[in-house]
Protein backbone atom coordinates (compact mmCIF):
# COMPACT_ATOMS: atom_id res chain seq x y z
CA UNK A 1 0.00 0.00 0.00
CA UNK A 2 1.25 3.49 -0.72
CA UNK A 3 2.13 5.57 1.43
CA UNK A 4 1.47 9.47 2.33
CA UNK A 5 3.62 11.21 -0.98
CA UNK A 6 4.56 15.06 -1.60
CA UNK A 7 5.51 16.86 -4.70
CA UNK A 8 7.87 17.91 -5.52
CA UNK A 9 10.81 16.76 -3.18
CA UNK A 10 12.62 20.38 -3.88
CA UNK A 11 11.07 23.72 -4.54
CA UNK A 12 13.35 27.25 -5.08
CA UNK A 13 11.57 30.37 -5.13
CA UNK A 14 12.32 34.12 -4.76
CA UNK A 15 11.22 36.57 -2.12
CA UNK A 16 7.87 37.50 -3.06
CA UNK A 17 6.89 33.98 -5.49
CA UNK A 18 4.05 31.99 -4.71
CA UNK A 19 4.76 28.11 -3.96
CA UNK A 20 2.43 25.09 -4.26
CA UNK A 21 2.96 21.93 -2.41
CA UNK A 22 1.10 18.79 -3.27
CA UNK A 23 -0.17 15.99 -0.98
CA UNK A 24 -1.90 12.46 -1.41
CA UNK A 25 -2.78 10.83 1.63
CA UNK A 26 -2.84 6.83 2.87
CA UNK A 27 -6.20 5.67 1.08
CA UNK A 28 -9.09 5.64 3.22
CA UNK A 29 -7.63 8.59 5.07
CA UNK A 30 -9.54 11.94 5.16
CA UNK A 31 -7.57 14.15 7.43
CA UNK A 32 -4.19 15.76 5.98
CA UNK A 33 -2.19 17.69 8.16
CA UNK A 34 1.04 20.16 7.12
CA UNK A 35 3.67 20.78 9.04
CA UNK A 36 6.40 23.48 9.22
CA UNK A 37 9.67 22.16 10.17
CA UNK A 38 12.36 24.28 10.11
CA UNK A 39 15.91 23.90 11.37
CA UNK A 40 15.88 23.50 15.04
CA UNK A 41 12.38 24.26 15.48
CA UNK A 42 11.04 21.32 15.59
CA UNK A 43 7.85 20.73 13.56
CA UNK A 44 5.49 23.75 13.86
CA UNK A 45 1.56 22.93 12.92
CA UNK A 46 0.38 24.65 9.99
CA UNK A 47 -3.16 23.46 8.70
CA UNK A 48 -5.32 20.49 9.32
CA UNK A 49 -8.12 19.38 6.79
CA UNK A 50 -10.75 16.89 7.17
CA UNK A 51 -13.65 15.87 4.61
CA UNK A 52 -12.56 19.09 2.30
CA UNK A 53 -12.96 21.31 4.98
CA UNK A 54 -9.97 23.61 7.30
CA UNK A 55 -10.33 22.01 10.58
CA UNK A 56 -7.51 23.71 12.58
CA UNK A 57 -4.74 26.35 11.97
CA UNK A 58 -2.11 26.98 13.48
CA UNK A 59 0.03 30.39 14.34
CA UNK A 60 1.05 31.26 10.84
CA UNK A 61 -0.10 34.17 8.96
CA UNK A 62 -3.02 34.38 6.01
CA UNK A 63 -0.84 33.61 3.11
CA UNK A 64 -0.40 30.46 4.09
CA UNK A 65 -3.40 28.58 2.83
CA UNK A 66 -4.22 25.72 1.78
CA UNK A 67 -7.84 23.26 0.56
CA UNK A 68 -8.33 19.60 0.04
CA UNK A 69 -9.56 18.01 -2.61
CA UNK A 70 -12.86 15.18 -3.16
CA UNK A 71 -10.18 12.62 -3.75
CA UNK A 72 -8.68 13.96 -0.22
CA UNK A 73 -5.84 15.38 -1.51
CA UNK A 74 -4.60 18.58 -0.60
CA UNK A 75 -2.50 20.90 -2.32
CA UNK A 76 -0.46 23.76 0.54
CA UNK A 77 -0.15 27.44 -1.11
CA UNK A 78 2.66 29.99 0.02
CA UNK A 79 2.14 33.41 -1.22
CA UNK A 80 4.34 36.50 -1.24
CA UNK A 81 7.35 34.36 0.06
CA UNK A 82 9.95 35.45 2.46
CA UNK A 83 13.20 33.71 3.25
CA UNK A 84 11.98 32.74 6.35
CA UNK A 85 9.37 30.63 4.91
CA UNK A 86 12.71 27.90 3.29
CA UNK A 87 11.68 24.72 5.47
CA UNK A 88 11.08 21.34 5.35
CA UNK A 89 7.18 20.70 4.48
CA UNK A 90 5.70 17.65 5.88
CA UNK A 91 2.49 16.56 4.89
CA UNK A 92 0.97 13.74 7.28
CA UNK A 93 -2.62 12.02 7.30
CA UNK A 94 -4.86 9.93 9.46
CA UNK A 95 -7.94 8.37 9.80
CA UNK A 96 -10.43 10.46 11.35
CA UNK A 97 -10.93 8.10 14.33
CA UNK A 98 -7.61 7.60 15.25
CA UNK A 99 -6.52 11.37 14.97
CA UNK A 100 -7.00 11.87 18.85
CA UNK A 101 -4.24 9.15 19.41
CA UNK A 102 -1.90 11.18 17.60
CA UNK A 103 -0.61 8.93 15.41
CA UNK A 104 0.32 10.19 11.89
CA UNK A 105 1.52 8.84 8.47
CA UNK A 106 4.25 11.33 7.34
CA UNK A 107 5.37 11.98 4.00
CA UNK A 108 8.90 12.89 3.13
CA UNK A 109 8.56 15.93 2.48
CA UNK A 110 8.86 19.23 0.54
CA UNK A 111 12.09 21.63 0.56
CA UNK A 112 11.44 24.90 0.08
CA UNK A 113 14.08 27.09 -0.35
CA UNK A 114 13.18 30.93 -0.87
CA UNK A 115 16.34 33.29 -2.21
CA UNK B 1 -0.20 26.33 26.15
CA UNK B 2 1.48 23.01 26.05
CA UNK B 3 5.91 22.95 26.06
CA UNK B 4 7.73 19.81 24.73
CA UNK B 5 11.56 20.51 25.97
CA UNK B 6 14.06 18.00 23.95
CA UNK B 7 17.53 19.30 26.16
CA UNK B 8 19.68 17.08 24.19
CA UNK B 9 20.32 18.24 20.51
CA UNK B 10 22.84 15.33 19.57
CA UNK B 11 23.26 12.01 21.15
CA UNK B 12 25.91 9.33 20.07
CA UNK B 13 25.79 5.80 21.00
CA UNK B 14 27.29 2.95 20.50
CA UNK B 15 25.99 -0.32 18.09
CA UNK B 16 24.91 -2.68 20.79
CA UNK B 17 24.74 -0.52 23.75
CA UNK B 18 22.20 1.27 25.58
CA UNK B 19 20.64 5.05 25.17
CA UNK B 20 18.17 7.54 26.50
CA UNK B 21 17.09 9.90 25.07
CA UNK B 22 15.40 12.70 27.58
CA UNK B 23 12.14 14.81 27.06
CA UNK B 24 10.33 17.03 29.37
CA UNK B 25 6.67 18.83 28.91
CA UNK B 26 4.59 21.22 30.49
CA UNK B 27 0.84 20.68 30.56
CA UNK B 28 -1.93 21.65 33.29
CA UNK B 29 -3.86 18.95 31.76
CA UNK B 30 -4.45 15.41 33.84
CA UNK B 31 -5.02 12.83 30.53
CA UNK B 32 -3.20 12.89 27.66
CA UNK B 33 -0.88 11.48 25.30
CA UNK B 34 3.07 11.46 24.69
CA UNK B 35 4.95 9.78 21.77
CA UNK B 36 8.15 8.96 20.21
CA UNK B 37 8.60 9.60 16.51
CA UNK B 38 11.78 8.72 14.18
CA UNK B 39 13.05 10.75 11.22
CA UNK B 40 15.63 8.78 9.47
CA UNK B 41 17.72 11.06 7.05
CA UNK B 42 15.48 11.44 3.84
CA UNK B 43 12.93 9.10 4.77
CA UNK B 44 9.75 9.57 6.63
CA UNK B 45 8.76 9.98 10.19
CA UNK B 46 7.31 6.87 12.04
CA UNK B 47 5.73 6.71 15.28
CA UNK B 48 7.77 4.62 17.83
CA UNK B 49 5.84 4.58 20.63
CA UNK B 50 3.01 5.99 22.33
CA UNK B 51 1.85 6.59 26.01
CA UNK B 52 -1.70 7.38 27.42
CA UNK B 53 -0.86 9.28 30.78
CA UNK B 54 -3.78 7.28 32.50
CA UNK B 55 -1.92 4.02 32.17
CA UNK B 56 1.03 3.80 34.74
CA UNK B 57 2.81 1.23 33.02
CA UNK B 58 5.75 2.09 30.62
CA UNK B 59 5.05 1.54 26.97
CA UNK B 60 7.68 -1.05 25.72
CA UNK B 61 7.64 -1.79 21.67
CA UNK B 62 10.37 -4.44 21.17
CA UNK B 63 13.81 -2.12 22.19
CA UNK B 64 12.46 0.71 22.30
CA UNK B 65 10.55 1.56 26.30
CA UNK B 66 9.80 4.91 27.86
CA UNK B 67 10.21 5.91 31.47
CA UNK B 68 7.36 8.34 32.22
CA UNK B 69 7.21 10.12 35.23
CA UNK B 70 4.03 11.83 35.31
CA UNK B 71 4.55 14.02 38.28
CA UNK B 72 7.67 14.92 37.07
CA UNK B 73 6.34 15.62 33.53
CA UNK B 74 8.96 13.83 32.28
CA UNK B 75 8.56 11.28 29.34
CA UNK B 76 12.20 9.47 28.40
CA UNK B 77 12.80 6.85 25.32
CA UNK B 78 15.64 4.44 26.14
CA UNK B 79 17.11 2.14 23.33
CA UNK B 80 18.46 -1.24 23.66
CA UNK B 81 20.78 -2.64 21.66
CA UNK B 82 21.60 -0.03 19.30
CA UNK B 83 21.33 -1.01 15.89
CA UNK B 84 22.93 1.51 12.77
CA UNK B 85 19.48 1.60 12.06
CA UNK B 86 18.44 3.15 14.37
CA UNK B 87 20.12 6.47 13.04
CA UNK B 88 17.98 9.35 13.02
CA UNK B 89 15.95 12.38 14.27
CA UNK B 90 14.11 11.65 17.47
CA UNK B 91 10.94 14.08 18.14
CA UNK B 92 8.90 13.78 21.43
CA UNK B 93 4.96 15.24 21.16
CA UNK B 94 2.18 15.47 23.00
CA UNK B 95 -1.72 15.58 22.64
CA UNK B 96 -4.37 16.40 24.89
CA UNK B 97 -6.54 13.70 25.20
CA UNK B 98 -9.05 15.94 24.25
CA UNK B 99 -7.88 16.92 21.03
CA UNK B 100 -7.57 15.83 17.94
CA UNK B 101 -3.41 14.95 16.20
CA UNK B 102 -3.67 18.58 15.01
CA UNK B 103 -3.34 19.26 18.32
CA UNK B 104 0.52 17.57 18.73
CA UNK B 105 3.40 19.42 19.93
CA UNK B 106 6.51 18.46 19.15
CA UNK B 107 10.05 19.23 20.50
CA UNK B 108 12.38 20.27 18.66
CA UNK B 109 13.95 16.65 18.49
CA UNK B 110 17.65 15.07 19.52
CA UNK B 111 19.72 13.91 16.55
CA UNK B 112 20.43 9.97 17.59
CA UNK B 113 23.95 8.83 15.73
CA UNK B 114 24.79 5.10 16.07
CA UNK B 115 28.54 4.37 15.86
CA UNK B 116 30.50 0.78 15.40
Amino acid sequence: EAGVTQSPTHLIKTRGQQATLRCSPISGHTSVYWYQQALGLGLQFLLWYDEGEERNRGNFPPRFSGRQFPNYSSELNVNALELEDSALYLCASSLQGASNTGELFFGEGSRLTVL
Amino acid sequence: AQTVTQSQPEMSVQEAETVTLSCTYDTSESDYYLFWYKQPPSRQMILVIRQEAYKQQNATENRFSVNFQKAAKSFSLKISDSQLGDAAMYFCAYAPNTGTASKLTFGTGTRLQVTL
